[in-house]
């Protein structure tokens, strides 16, 4: 069964303190994975895409690696606006859906 | 600008009652979704469709129906039948399963 889990479920960082999020997939056969920002009552805000293993992608302070098992969303001194919570999905080759992890929710303390 | 807006914001369902959640796109995508979440829950697909007039379902389509009959258009009834109909609904569209855009959610709840 494809399936994706995110790790930690929270994280409370200080303003500054760089962490990492993981996503682990076990999926039939990747064809990209995802990367969303939610916001408290809104719908996710895409982050990225990637399609390939070592492949990474950079977006302000977020930046975004995958290996053949899980990817990371690295922050790198994050500040008190990057509290959300951040999904991750596959989209699985042959098929035109998305599995979502059940995301992680990120606090950042001023 | 180009979007996906959904209505309402807030909605509450009467028991026995259908209540019919309204997407609208201008992206132009072929594509459009909904989803299902519940708190500490991923997105759970409910069902999509890829063409007009066209639509399957997924993973918990019991309870719910759909229409494609505008390309722009994508409207999810929460029929009766859903016993549990209490969530965060939001409406997706992509071109080619790629980068998907999501409305600001509709959100249901049972009186």
């Amino acid at each position: 069964e494809d399936q994706v889990t995110q790790s930690p479920e929270a994280l409370r960082l200080q303003e500054g303190e760089s962490s990492s999020l993981n996503c682990s997939y076990t999926v039939s056969g990747l064809r990209g994975l995802f990367w969303y920002r939610q916001d408290p009552g809104k719908g996710p805000e895409f982050l990225f895409t990637l399609y390939s293993a070592g492949e990474e992608k950079e977006k302000e302070r977020l930046k975004a690696t995958l290996t053949k098992k899980e990817s990371f969303l690295h922050i790198t001194a994050p500040k008190p606006e990057d509290s959300a919570t951040y999904l991750c999905a596959s989209l699985i080759q042959g098929a035109q859906k998305l599995v979502f992890g059940q995301g992680t929710r990120l606090t950042i303390n001023p | 600008d180009g979007g996906i807006t959904q209505s309402p914001k807030y909605l509450f369902r009467k028991e026995g009652q259908n209540v019919t959640l309204s997407c609208e796109q201008n992206l132009n995508h072929d594509a459009m979704y909904w989803y299902r979440q519940d708190p500490g829950q991923g997105l759970r697909l409910i069902y999509y469709s890829q063409i007009v007039n066209d639509f399957q379902k997924g993973d918990i389509a019991e309870g719910y129906s759909v229409s494609r009959e505008k390309k722009e258009s994508f409207p999810l009834t929460v029929t009766s039948a859903q016993k549990n109909p209490t969530a965060f609904y939001l409406c997706a569209s992509s071109i080619d399963g790629e980068g998907k855009h999501f409305g600001a959610g509709t959100r249901l709840s049972v009186l």
